[in-house]
C-alpha cells in the first residue's frame, strides 16, 4: 500500500535540543515538502525537494534543516534557533506535475 | 508573490442548507486544488482545477476555477453533519516548480 509514513507522532523537544522528523515515502515521487501549521491556521511551507540531492528553502526555513539523500527520505531538523517549535508538521509528496500533493499523517511538536 | 485568500475563515451552518466558499488568488496560476482537513488529521485531496471553467462535483461538493477573476469556489449542497472539517485551497505557478501556496483554511461546523 504506497503512502507517506511520518514519525514520531508525537515528540517533546527540551531546551536547546535538536530533534529530527522523519519523513518516509513508497509512491515513488520526486517531489517533497515540509509544512508547518499551527492551531486555527493554514500550511507554511518550510523546505522543498524536487529532485534527490536538491532543495529550496520556503517562506519559514529559519531554524530547520534537511537532507535529501534518497528519494524516499527527506527528514526535517528542528534546531535551537527555532525558538518556537510547537507546532503540527506535515510531510508531502507529488509525482507528476499537475497532480495534487499527498501527506502524512503529521507529527506534533511540543516543548518540554 | 503569490496569495491565496479563503472566506469565510469560520462558517457555521444548518443541515440541509447550501453555501459557498470562495478562495482568491493575487496572481496567475496554472493550477488550483482543494482539500479537507479532520481535526488533528492530515489533509485529503478533494479536487484538482487545472483550467478556465474547470468545474468538479464529488457527492454534496462542487468546485469550479475562473482564472480569469482568479477565484474558485467550492460550493456546498445540502449540507450533511459528515461534511464538518476544514477546507483549504492551494494554488500553483508554473514559475515556482512544483510548491503551493495555501489559503489560510475554512472551518465548516454544520449542525443538525
Amino acid at each position: 500500500d504506497g503512502g507517506i509514513t511520518q514519525s514520531p507522532k508525537y515528540l517533546f523537544r527540551k531546551e536547546g535540543q535538536n530533534v529530527t522528523l522523519s519523513c518516509e515515502q513508497n509512491l515513488n515521487h520526486d517531489a517533497m515538502y515540509w509544512y508547518r501549521q499551527d492551531p486555527g491556521q493554514g500550511l507554511r511551507l518550510i523546505y522543498y525537494s524536487q529532485i534527490v540531492n536538491d532543495f529550496q528553502k520556503g517562506d519559514i526555513a529559519e531554524g530547520y534543516s534537511v537532507s535529501r539523500e534518497k528519494k524516499e527520505s527527506f527528514p526535517l531538523t528542528v534546531t535551537s534557533a527555532q525558538k518556537n517549535p510547537t507546532a503540527f508538521y506535515l510531510c508531502a509528496s507529488s509525482g507528476e506535475f499537475n497532480q495534487p500533493q499527498h501527506f502524512g499523517d503529521g507529527t506534533r511538536l511540543s516543548i518540554l | 508573490e503569490l496569495k491565496v485568500e479563503q472566506n469565510p475563515l469560520f462558517l457555521s451552518m444548518q443541515e440541509g442548507k447550501n453555501y459557498t466558499i470562495y478562495c482568491n488568488y493575487s496572481t496567475t496560476s496554472d493550477r488550483l486544488y482543494w482539500y479537507r482537513q479532520d481535526p488533528g488529521k492530515s489533509l485529503e485531496s478533494l479536487f484538482v482545477l487545472l483550467s478556465n471553467g474547470a468545474v468538479k462535483q464529488e457527492g454534496r461538493l462542487m468546485a469550479s476555477l475562473d482564472t480569469k477573476a482568479r477565484l474558485s469556489t467550492l460550493h456546498i449542497t445540502a449540507a450533511v453533519h459528515d461534511l464538518s472539517a476544514t477546507y483549504f485551497c492551494a494554488v500553483g505557478r508554473e514559475t515556482s516548480g512544483s510548491r503551493l501556496t495555501f489559503g489560510e483554511g475554512t472551518q465548516l461546523t454544520v449542525n443538525p
